[in-house]
């Protein structure tokens, strides 16, 4: 089966840091772009980050770019996500996403995410 | 950056009724529109790629149209298990990413 599996979320204080992890397994991980989604309590789905497939180009929403870094380890399927100046508006649930690309033709017609993990919830909070 | 805004952000029907969902992006995207399900609790599923492309193992009532700024969802004969939160995503700038505000279909 295609899985992914977030760890790492919890409770912190805001200004401290949090490093997600997340397990791919069931597909040839190194060949795909993923990305970090989340959701705050209440609120919509929110796009945070992306890398790609061999881990040279990164991407951040605005909301945290020059706190949060994304990074993977193709060798043991694993992404990353390295959180740091939380804020309590980073609370959440953050999904860990594979990107793929769709084609007709072999002409590509759209990026989507088609698997999702389950999540792992991060409260930031004093 | 693109934006994306979604009508209504909530409704209500019934099982059995045809509804339409309608996401616009603030700039052309063509084609490169997607849409999930989310459930509470629930990883958000895809459902349509390329703004009419159903993804494997959707049921075919779900069907997407529109192309450039105006995109709909439609749900034809919907099903108790619908009951749910549904996102529009543009993915014309990719490897950056919009997804729109969300609409609830709750039941009625």
């Amino acid at each position: 089966d295609v899985q992914l599996e977030e760890s790492g979320g919890g409770l912190v204080q805001p200004g401290g840091s949090l490093r997600l992890s997340c397990a791919a397994s069931g597909f040839m991980f190194y060949s795909y772009s993923m990305n970090w989604v989340r959701q705050a309590p209440g609120k919509g789905l929110e796009w945070l980050s992306y890398i790609s497939s061999g881990g040279h180009n990164q991407q951040y929403a605005d909301s945290v770019k020059g706190r949060f870094t994304i990074s993977r380890d193709n060798a043991g399927d694993s992404l990353y996500l390295q959180m740091n100046r939380l804020r309590d508006d980073d609370t959440g649930v953050y999904y860990c996403v594979r990107q793929s690309p769709f084609d007709s033709d072999e002409v590509l017609i759209s990026d989507a995410f088609d698997v999702w993990g389950q999540g792992t919830l991060v409260t930031v909070s004093s | 950056d693109i934006q994306m805004t979604q009508s209504p952000s909530s409704l209500s029907a019934s099982v059995g009724d045809r509804v339409t969902i309608t996401c616009r992006a603030s700039q052309s995207i063509s084609s490169f529109l997607n849409w999930y399900q989310k459930k509470p609790g629930k990883a958000p599923k895809l459902l349509i790629y390329a703004a009419s492309s159903l993804h494997s193992g959707v049921p075919s009532r779900f069907s997407g149209s529109g192309s450039g700024t105006d995109f709909t969802l439609t749900i034809s004969g919907l099903q108790p298990e619908d009951f749910a939160t549904y996102y529009c995503q543009q993915s014309n700038s990719a490897p950056t990413f919009t997804f729109g505000p969300g609409t609830t279909v709750e039941i009625k």
